[in-house]
This record gives C-alpha cells, sequence and structure tokens, in this order.
C-alpha cells in the first residue's frame, strides 16, 4: 500500500526559506512513467492550492504564482520529493500535502500533511 | 485564485441527492480529465471520482461524477451524515501557463 510522509520544520521565519521532505513507501517514485509526485497545500479555513508537480525524470510543473519561489526535487535513491520554497510570508501558512498526481490527472493517494506556520 | 467555480455551499436532508457544479473554460475542463475530492472535517482530501466519472476502488456508487463542456458535475444519492464535508473538482489547465487547478470548494450540510 502506497504511502507518503511529509516532514520538515513546523516554523519558519518571515523571509526565510521553507524545506520540507515527502517520504514514498510501498512503491518506488520510478514505478511507472505515468507517475509523478506534486505538492499541494491549505491554508487554515481555506481551500487547496496545487504548487508543483515532478516527474522522476525531473520534468517539473509549477504554478505561475509561485513559480519564481518555488523548487521541486527528487531523489530516486531515497524514494523521497521535496519542495523549497524561498522569501516566506505570513501568506505561506498552511498544511502542505505531497501527492501522487497520477499521469497530471488525479491526485490519487495523499500523505498525512505538514502544518508550516511562518512567524517571527 | 482558482479558475475552477463551484457553489460555496449546498445541503439537503438526509436520503436526499446534491449535485455540485464546477464551471471552467476550454483550457481546463473542455480539454481534460476532471476529478473529484473529498475532505471530511479536520481530514487529508481523498480522491472519489478520476476521469470525469470513474470511481477508486472503495468509493460507494452514491458519489457520481460528469462532464459536459467546459462544466462538470459531482452528484451524491441517498445523503449521509458521514459525507459532510468540503469537496473540490480539479483539473490541468492547458493554457499557456499550464498547471492544476483546484476549485474553489463547496461545503456540504445535511440538514
Amino acid at each position: 500500500q502506497l504511502q507518503l510522509q511529509e516532514s520538515g520544520p513546523g516554523l519558519v521565519k518571515p523571509s526565510e526559506t521553507l524545506s520540507l521532505t515527502c517520504t514514498v513507501a510501498g512503491d518506488s517514485i520510478r514505478g511507472r512513467t505515468s507517475y509523478y509526485w506534486g505538492w499541494i497545500r491549505q491554508p487554515p479555513g481555506k481551500g487547496l492550492e496545487w504548487i508543483g508537480t515532478i516527474h522522476y525524470s525531473e520534468s517539473t510543473y509549477y504554478n505561475p504564482s509561485l513559480k519564481s519561489r518555488a523548487t521541486i526535487s527528487v531523489d530516486t535513491s531515497k524514494n523521497q520529493l521535496s519542495l523549497r520554497l524561498t522569501s516566506v510570508t505570513a501568506a505561506d501558512t498552511a498544511v502542505y500535502y505531497c501527492a501522487r498526481h497520477h499521469d497530471l490527472d488525479e491526485f490519487d493517494s495523499w500523505g498525512q500533511g505538514s502544518l508550516v506556520t511562518v512567524s517571527s | 485564485q482558482s479558475v475552477l467555480t463551484q457553489p460555496p455551499s449546498v445541503s439537503a436532508a438526509p436520503g436526499q441527492r446534491v449535485t455540485i457544479s464546477c464551471s471552467g473554460t476550454s483550457s481546463n475542463i473542455g480539454k481534460n480529465y476532471v476529478s473529484w475530492y473529498q475532505q471530511l472535517p479536520g481530514t487529508v482530501p481523498k480522491l472519489i471520482i478520476y476521469d470525469n466519472n470513474k470511481r477508486p476502488s472503495g468509493i460507494h456508487d452514491r458519489f457520481s461524477g460528469s462532464k459536459s463542456g467546459t462544466s462538470a458535475t459531482l452528484g451524491i444519492t441517498g445523503l449521509q451524515t458521514g459525507d459532510e464535508a468540503d469537496y473540490y473538482c480539479g483539473t490541468w489547465d492547458s493554457n499557456l501557463t499550464a498547471g492544476y487547478v483546484f476549485g474553489t470548494g463547496t461545503k456540504v450540510t445535511v440538514l
């Protein structure tokens, strides 16, 4: 059974960089060419926002509104993907989810989420 | 800002049917598959419909999806208290700055 687990600091200071890692268990990130892996966030009390998606070939796609600050990478040897978001502000406070993005269509398996608060 | 528009809320009595609309454009819903996600209070979003109208294993057939032109619809029949949740549509947008877009979300309340 596929499992995804986000990890990283729960508190980040304004203007600093948010870094999260998602560890994938139960399947290989390179399992199928149709497997892509994405990051989604949800500010408290608000809706879902797609951040970006990566393929194990390292093709990446980003939300235009975050593209200048977000970097998604993959480490196939560790079966992990990572997210870096630079120059954070309070508006970046959210629960951050990693998920499998099947064929760039549906997000069919989600991690439990990691709450990141941006505050001094 | 989401480019997929959903009603903020819908409600019905137990056993009734509700529908949730998701309105998009020719570059997103008009061109790509639509998915639907259920987020029960305090939990992780869960895929309940993919490829417009397919249900993942374990999802009850009370949930159905359809698409026509640039709009999609999620239907829930035999409404139960356990269906109270936020529901989001989502699809790929094939415009110049391609990417995935979620709907604004709809809160379903069982009266």
